[in-house]
């Protein structure tokens, strides 16, 4: 498998669910981001990964909780969610935090 | 104001005309400028990398960049029916900050 991996594609989930998406990229590269994609909004940049290290925060509730044990996987945890949360959560890596990005397939949140 | 700037659309043109695609921005430490295409419940996939100032191209995709009027733009020629999706552009100096992206249809 090549590129960047995203699952689930679809999650449907309560505002008292846990739940976790979980990206995988193969391209060997050392810097992983979370991106929340919603309609007729520009991408928004939620949290940065360089070098298995946060280095940006961009003030995500806390509700959000991202992992990345490794520089080839990156974990979103959730819980107690809002329906405004209902998005289209994108993950993406890039060889350095200086170059272009590629992105996941995403994962179509739905917060009932 | 916005760093990048990018009319949404949707613009619709009929099969085979030249599209233009464009964003301005106001953040001068830009260097690294993109455009992505994005296919309806999909990621967005790479489609132009540029570094500086000019002209570059692929296939039927120029992508033009002016630094001195921070202005950018891609250009599609003998437009096809599949390249009906999403632009969206980006730029990068310490992060990379997209444009809202224009939503295009080919019509057959």
């Amino acid at each position: 498998e090549t590129g960047v991996t995203q699952t689930p594609r679809h999650l449907v989930m309560g505002m008292t669910n846990k739940k976790s998406l979980k990206c995988e990229q193969h391209l060997g590269h050392n810097a992983m981001y979370w991106y929340k994609q919603s309609a007729k909004k520009p991408l928004e940049l939620m949290f940065v990964y360089s070098l298995e290290e946060r280095v940006e925060n961009n003030s995500v509730p806390s509700r959000f909780s991202p992992e990345c044990p490794n520089s080839s996987h990156l974990f979103l945890h959730l819980h107690t969610l809002q329906p405004e949360d209902s998005a289209l959560y994108l993950c993406a890596s890039s060889q350095t935090d200086r170059r272009e990005a590629f992105f996941g397939q995403g994962t179509r949140l739905t917060v009932v | 104001q916005k760093e990048v700037e990018q009319d949404p659309g949707p613009l619709s043109v009929p099969e085979g005309a030249i599209v233009s695609l464009n964003c301005t921005y106001s953040n001068s430490a830009f260097q690294y400028f993109m455009w992505y295409r994005q296919y309806s419940r999909k990621g967005p996939e790479l489609l132009m990398y540029t570094y500086s100032s000019g002209n570059k191209e692929d296939g039927r995709f120029t992508a033009q960049v002016d630094k001195s009027s921070k202005y950018i733009s891609l250009f599609i020629r003998d437009s096809q029916p599949s390249d009906s999706a999403t632009y969206l552009c980006a730029m990068r100096a310490q992060k990379l900050v997209f444009g809202q992206g224009t939503r295009l249809t080919i019509n057959p």
